[in-house]
């Protein structure tokens, strides 16, 4: 079956530039995690949501950023006024099951948008 | 504070030799720990998971991870290595909320012919 899907691919945009990034979640997976992953880094949790609703979003690093999932499906993690430590790849992920202890732990990750911002 | 350290940046070994990529944790509770692995290119895959019970969980491509409490550590071990490992390996631990991963900068395996 399909696996996660997030477009664009690659997105160059100029500082303070608005941006979308737009994650397809598998089918039928209640949950959806965006994370940032910075060169040298590991991904760094930015927002959780469980079905339309954001569970946890402690991750969101300022008010910049902001994320959607109206129909509980598709989500759009949105960035207004782009700076250049916004450069990073942004992965988005899916599970059967929200919480860790619960299953949500094995999490299904897309190939991430890279995102550059000069 | 949680956190996760991966001591280091590169593990090289040869093909047909076990190898080890270490993780150490820190976290007030139970744990709950993870591995995953980057090839290039490619997602995030996970790997295997220690959640309760046996200290020796076994996972995909026969890797394997070790959990010690009283080191706290949780090691991702091969009995042979394979040149088809070589990827970036993740270890993970669960954030208390139990809403997320706290990922690791993670390890380099590179394993030679």
């Amino acid at each position: 079956g399909a696996g996660v899907s997030q477009t664009p691919s690659n997105k160059v945009t100029e500082k303070g530039k608005y941006v979308e990034l737009r994650c397809d979640p598998i089918s039928g997976h209640t949950a959806l995690y965006w994370y940032r992953q910075s060169l040298g880094q590991g991904p760094e949790f930015l927002i959780y949501f469980q079905g339309t609703g954001a569970a946890d979003d402690s991750g969101l690093p300022n008010d910049r950023f902001f994320a959607v999932r109206p129909e509980g499906s598709v989500s759009t993690l949105k960035i207004q006024r782009t700076e250049r430590g916004d450069s990073a790849v942004y992965l988005c992920a899916s599970s059967p099951q929200g919480r860790v202890v619960a299953g949500g732990g094995e999490q299904f990750f897309g190939p991430g948008t890279r995102l550059t911002v000069l | 504070a949680q956190s996760v350290a991966q001591p280091e940046d590169q593990v090289n070994v040869a093909e047909g030799n076990p190898l080890t990529v270490k993780c150490t944790y820190s976290v007030s509770g139970n744990p709950y720990l993870f591995w995953y692995v980057q090839y290039p290119n490619r997602g995030l895959q996970f790997l295997l998971k220690y959640i309760t019970g046996d200290n020796l969980v076994k996972g995909s491509y026969g890797f394997e991870a070790e959990f010690n409490k009283s080191q706290t550590s949780f090691h991702l071990k091969k009995p042979s290595a394979l040149v088809s490992d070589s990827a970036l390996y993740f270890c993970a631990l669960a954030n208390q909320a139990g809403t997320a991963l706290i990922f690791g900068k993670g390890t380099t395996l590179s394993v030679s012919s």
